[in-house]
């Protein structure tokens, strides 16, 4: 199985840069996602690493360090939309498919 | 448009009653999944089927049931074992290779009464 811990919550202005890190602990990793998740509504999916280095997709960009067991995203050019929970989720090798999900961290973003 | 839908958006049970909760896609997916989410916790897994009649329990399936009769469909029952129900419940599916990205359905919230 996994830990994975993740900050419970960040707030950053509007325009800013916020990093959200996810460290974990697997017998065998298989893939590190990340997933947005407005309240009450379903998570969304933001980024797949299953290689050491940066990721990027427009504002967002996502990090992974295998020997670290450490990821992080980075979200840039905060806006208010940006306001969500965004889970950290980690696929192990031998358990096919299934992911450990983080407690997730809920982003605020201020004007 | 392809997608997954689950019903009803809120549901509500008595005491020692079973619920079902309705989970549909038409992504053409093989492998579906139930997700229990409780609030300051991470999505916990209750169920996962990989093709067809086939399903296997995951992390916290004491007190929930599934079927899968066919590739669209898996729903999910809360039975009455299930003392703490109150929960939201996600389902999501993928194209069931091992590296694919789950995507989720809006979600059911189980309230008890």
């Amino acid at each position: 199985g996994q830990n994975i811990d993740q900050p419970t919550e960040m707030t950053a202005t509007e325009g800013a840069i916020v990093q959200i890190n996810c460290t974990y602990q697997t017998s065998g990793f298989n893939g590190l996602f990340w997933y947005q998740q407005h309240a009450g509504e379903a998570p969304t999916f933001l980024s797949y690493n299953v290689l050491d280095g940066l990721e990027e997709k427009g504002r967002f960009s996502s990090f992974l360090s295998r020997s670290k067991g450490y990821s992080y995203l980075l979200l840039k050019e905060l806006q208010m939309k940006d306001s969500a929970s965004y889970l950290c989720a980690v696929r192990d090798r031998g358990s096919w498919g299934k992911l450990q999900f983080g407690a997730g961290t809920q982003v605020v973003v201020t004007p | 448009d392809g997608g997954i839908t689950q019903s009803p958006k809120y549901l509500f049970r008595k005491e020692g009653q079973n619920v079902t909760l309705s989970c549909e896609q038409n992504l053409n997916h093989d492998a579906m999944y139930w997700y229990r989410q409780d609030p300051g916790q991470g999505l916990r897994l209750i169920y996962y089927s990989q093709i067809v009649n086939d399903f296997q329990k995951g992390d916290i399936a004491e007190g929930y049931s599934v079927s899968r009769e066919k590739k669209e469909s898996f729903p999910l029952t809360v039975t009455s074992a299930q003392k703490n129900p109150t929960a939201f419940y996600l389902c999501a599916s993928s194209t069931g290779t091992p590296q694919e990205t789950q995507y989720f359905g809006p979600g059911t919230r189980l309230l008890v009464l």
